[in-house]
């Protein structure tokens, strides 16, 4: 089984539309984060959610928006998608004491 | 503010030469440090951590890292590059608040035959 799974794999969409992606852990664990990697490799963390409660929402557009029905699964909605979005978006989660984040194998955001 | 460097966004080595790659870390509070290696088209995996406890640090396949204070530093090395070990390594930190990881740009270990 797959411990942190996030679909789709990869998304090519047009500028200006709504597009989704799901993150689902079977950890156990209570924290989970959206993290994007540019194009030259470069990782910044978007969000992180605790036991469904947004604790971290760095310098991120409205346009993006996580939503985290239960503390198994943090998804990302991103209204009217722009070129600057393409990149690779990874979700991961975490137990908080013992600080090792799993990430997922990531999703390839393209918009044209 | 925390903030990672590391020095040198490629680096090549020789299947069977040590492999070093650098990372100098800035951090207000005791740090906790993390070394991750991505492979190509697949997420990230530790491959040690730091947390206060002993400043050598070993890891999974072969790979350890020194803490030094003084020297800011948290580089990562291993005796002996096999090709497998071609990939992306991320040096980062964390000021455990939060479990927020600051990553460094990233290194591209190369390994020739």
């Amino acid at each position: 089984d797959t411990a942190v799974s996030q679909t789709p794999k990869y998304l090519v969409t047009q500028m200006g539309n709504d597009k989704s992606i799901k993150c689902e852990q079977n950890l156990g664990h209570d924290t989970m984060y959206w993290y994007k990697q540019d194009s030259k490799k470069f990782l910044k963390i978007m969000f992180s959610y605790n036991n469904k409660e947004l604790i971290i929402n760095e310098t991120v557009p409205n346009r993006f928006s996580p939503k985290s029905p239960d503390k198994a699964h943090l998804n990302l909605h991103i209204n009217s998608l722009e070129l600057g979005d393409s990149a690779v978006y990874f979700c991961a989660s975490s137990q908080e004491a013992l600080r090792k984040l799993f990430f997922g194998s990531g999703t390839q955001l393209s918009v044209l | 503010a925390q903030s990672v460097t590391q020095l040198g966004s490629h680096v090549s080595v020789s299947e069977g030469a040590l492999v070093l790659l650098r990372c100098n870390y800035s951090s207000s509070v005791p740090p906790y440090l993390f070394w991750y290696v991505q492979y190509p088209n697949q997420g990230l995996q530790l491959l040690l951590k730091y947390t206060s406890a002993a400043t050598l640090v070993k890891g999974i396949n072969g790979f350890e890292a020194e803490f030094k204070k003084s020297e800011t530093s948290f580089h990562l090395t291993k005796p002996s590059a096999h090709m497998s070990d071609a990939a992306e390594y991320f040096c980062a930190v964390s000021d455990n608040q939060g479990g927020k990881l600051i990553f460094g740009q990233g290194t591209e270990l190369s390994v020739k035959p």
